[in-house]
């Protein structure tokens, strides 16, 4: 079983729609759960990240972790085709390590 | 936020050749960095972690003989993959982390494509 499980899409959605992405992790003892954004040949940009579980929500976007279901997700509203991008989920493990997700490939249709 | 700086942004060898890749944090030390690995349409998969003035520690399955990582300062860790073959090809990133724990310690470069002809 992989540490950390994404859907990788891809998903197309109209402008104004909510998306949801999601993964699922397998070690109860992680604690720093990111999403972060992906253009296209370039690296990765934080968008947030949770500690521990609950919510976080910073403007369109909200992160949840459920760490009973080991479910992490990323809501983010009124989508806009500038948020066209690759989504990563991401766990922090000991020693600045990060372990991602295979990345959800979105696009927003004007 | 913090800058780190990766060159090149895209590199064209022939196979068998040498290729350095240089990732610099501009403003800020870095206590680590980190390179990554991306295939297409595939997820970023940790090749190593250097720390300043100490050996790499290289993930499992990932040749340390080909991938040569030198982190000689507190702001440049190069990665230099030896004798290049085309299934070397793929995005190169490398990533920094200066003092503390949080995920807003870490910083990543802008990635470095490496086509092997």
């Amino acid at each position: 079983q992989k540490e950390v499980e994404q859907d990788p899409g891809p998903l197309s959605v109209p402008e104004g729609a909510i998306v949801s992405l999601n993964c699922t992790y397998s070690n109860s003892a992680f604690q720093y759960f990111m999403w972060y954004r992906q253009y296209s040949r370039k690296g990765p940009e934080l968008l947030m990240y949770t500690y521990s579980s609950g919510n976080k929500e910073d403007g369109r976007f909200t992160a949840q972790v459920d760490k009973s279901s080991k479910y992490i997700s990323l809501f983010i509203r009124d989508s806009q085709p500038s948020d066209s991008a690759t989504y990563l989920c991401a766990i922090l493990v000991q020693g600045g390590k990060l372990i991602f997700g295979q990345g959800t490939e979105l696009s927003v249709k004007p | 936020g913090a800058v780190v700086s990766q060159h090149p942004s895209w590199v064209i060898c022939k196979s068998g050749t040498s290729v350095k890749i240089e990732c610099r944090s501009l403003d800020f030390q870095a206590t680590t960095m980190f390179w990554y690995r991306q295939f297409p349409k595939q997820s970023l998969m940790l090749m190593a972690t250097s720390n300043e003035g100490s050996k790499a520690t290289y993930e499992q399955g990932v040749e340390k003989d080909k991938f040569l990582i030198n982190h000689a300062s507190l702001t440049l860790s190069t990665l230099t993959v030896t004798s290049a073959h085309p299934e070397d090809s793929s995005f190169y990133i490398c990533s920094a982390r200066f003092s503390g724990q949080g995920p807003e310690k870490l910083f990543f470069g802008s990635g470095t494509q490496l086509s092997v002809l």
